[in-house]
């Protein structure tokens, strides 16, 4: 069955410091993959979405995620974090039904003065 | 335009009882989803309409939960006899046609049992 696994419940980093949050799928390669952000007391937004288009998807706020086969990996990055950047950041695939979401656990991003 | 809401925004009720949960989704969209989110985990799928015909309602635990679109637009999600298990985040989304097509989520419910 097909699962996603985020490594770090909470990732901390400076204003202006590189933004890396992992994410890995299990080892059937999924339709589609996620990346959604839930700020406090908001619905979950969807960042950016990989269709197979492109390897390299750019999604909303300056975040990014590189789809890697041979890794298994969807990893989100943003080169210079911001203080609106604070909430938890959650990946996403989809089943063979292509509607279904699997989650990963959540990352919640903090980011420091 | 409006976005997918969802009503009430918390819920607190006993043991035993009987809870209603409202989706409205955004105007148009065909397909809605309800997903369940319990503390420190990611949310787990709950059941899937397409119009008013629940297409998959696979991710429903047991029969205690269950769900309705009537008309095809607004959903409520009822759980009968709730057990303190049940406390989450109940969450909303819709999509345009369903299939890969991008689900917009509301901002949940939280119920709280007992």
């Amino acid at each position: 069955a097909q699962s996603v696994t985020q490594l770090g419940s909470h990732v901390s980093v400076s204003e202006g410091a590189l933004v890396l949050l992992r994410c890995n799928y299990s080892s059937s390669v999924p339709p589609y993959l996620f990346w959604y952000v839930q700020y406090p007391n908001q619905g979950l937004q969807l960042l950016l979405k990989y269709t197979s288009a492109a390897t390299l998807v750019k999604g909303i706020n300056g975040f990014e995620a590189e789809f890697k086969k041979s890794e298994t990996s969807f990893h989100l990055t943003k080169p210079s974090a911001h203080m609106s950047d604070a909430a938890e950041y959650f990946c996403a695939v989809t089943k063979d039904s292509n509607y279904q979401l699997i989650w990963g656990a959540g990352t919640k991003l903090i980011i420091k003065p | 335009g409006a976005g997918v809401s969802q009503t009430p925004s918390n819920k607190v009720t006993e043991k035993g009882k009987y809870v209603e949960l409202r989706c409205d989704p955004i105007s148009g969209h065909t397909a809605l989803y309800w997903y369940r989110q319990s503390l420190g985990q990611g949310p787990e799928f709950l059941i899937y309409f397409q119009g008013t015909g629940a297409a998959d309602d696979s991710g429903l635990p047991n029969d205690r939960f269950f769900a309705v679109r009537p008309e095809g637009s607004v959903s409520t999600l009822k759980i009968q006899r709730t057990e303190r298990g049940d406390s989450a985040v109940y969450l909303c989304a819709s999509s345009s046609q369903g299939g890969s097509d991008t689900q917009y989520f509301g901002p949940g419910t939280r119920l709280t049992v007992l």
